[in-house]
């Protein structure tokens, strides 16, 4: 089963507008980490935003917060006052288990983003 | 600033040749990683190391092998390539083994198995 789901294979949005990027994810265990990544066409992965399993407050980080609801286990990332430069591939990711995990990351399977002028 | 680089941003090997993808990373971190990125599939997990010599098998070691002798290097070795390793190969990197450590990244390699 996927432990990571983005249902969302493309997204489009205009430019100065919010967007909404979805992330569910599926784990047992009580400690673990969710984060979102961008990668530009240049290809190199870029750390947005982290969540902590137990932080009782959603992320955030300037234009991106994390729309945190544990009980339905998702992980949406919100940009908010979309750029052109956010045009890029996003993905989320979680690392599961105790802190010996060695920060394993297992990810989605991306959605694409485009911004309209 | 981290820096995690890799040895070459392109690279087309034949069937059955030995190819050896080099990661070095210069921030002394002790955990380091190889992905592979496929459409569709994300990033899937090849193997990862936590310290020097030691290494862990990711979701989809079948046909790779790794090699971690100093800590700031981590190499992802194919022992005879093929057609389906064709992908983007990218390694990354984190501090300590706490769960909010991101991971830094290499820019990827793009290898071609003709």
């Amino acid at each position: 089963a996927q432990k990571i789901t983005q249902t969302q294979p493309g997204m489009f949005v205009q430019e100065k507008e919010a967007v909404t990027l979805d992330c569910t994810y599926d784990t047992s265990d009580q400690s673990y980490g969710l984060f979102w990544y961008k990668q530009p066409s240049s290809g190199e992965m870029i750390f947005l935003i982290y969540q902590g399993s137990y932080d009782e407050q959603n992320a955030t980080e300037g234009r991106y917060s994390l729309n945190f609801q544990k009980a339905r286990k998702s992980a949406n990332l919100v940009i908010s006052a979309s750029q052109l430069g956010d045009s890029a591939m996003y993905f989320c990711a979680m690392r599961e288990g105790p802190d010996t995990s060695y920060g394993k990351l297992t990810f989605g399977q991306g959605t694409i983003l485009t911004v309209h002028p | 600033d981290v820096k995690v680089t890799q040895s070459s941003r392109y690279l087309v090997k034949r069937t059955g040749e030995k190819v050896f993808l080099e990661c070095v990373q210069d921030m002394d971190h002790e955990n380091m990683f190889w992905y592979r990125q496929d459409p569709g599939l994300g990033l899937r997990l090849i193997y990862f190391s936590y310290d020097v010599k030691m290494k862990e098998k990711g979701d989809i070691p079948e046909g790779y092998s790794v090699s971690r002798e100093k800590k700031e290097r981590f190499s992802l070795i194919l022992e005879s390539a093929s057609t389906n390793q064709t992908s983007m190969y990218l390694c990354a990197s984190s501090f300590g083994a706490s769960s909010y450590n991101e991971q830094f990244f290499g820019p990827g390699t793009r290898l071609t198995v003709l």
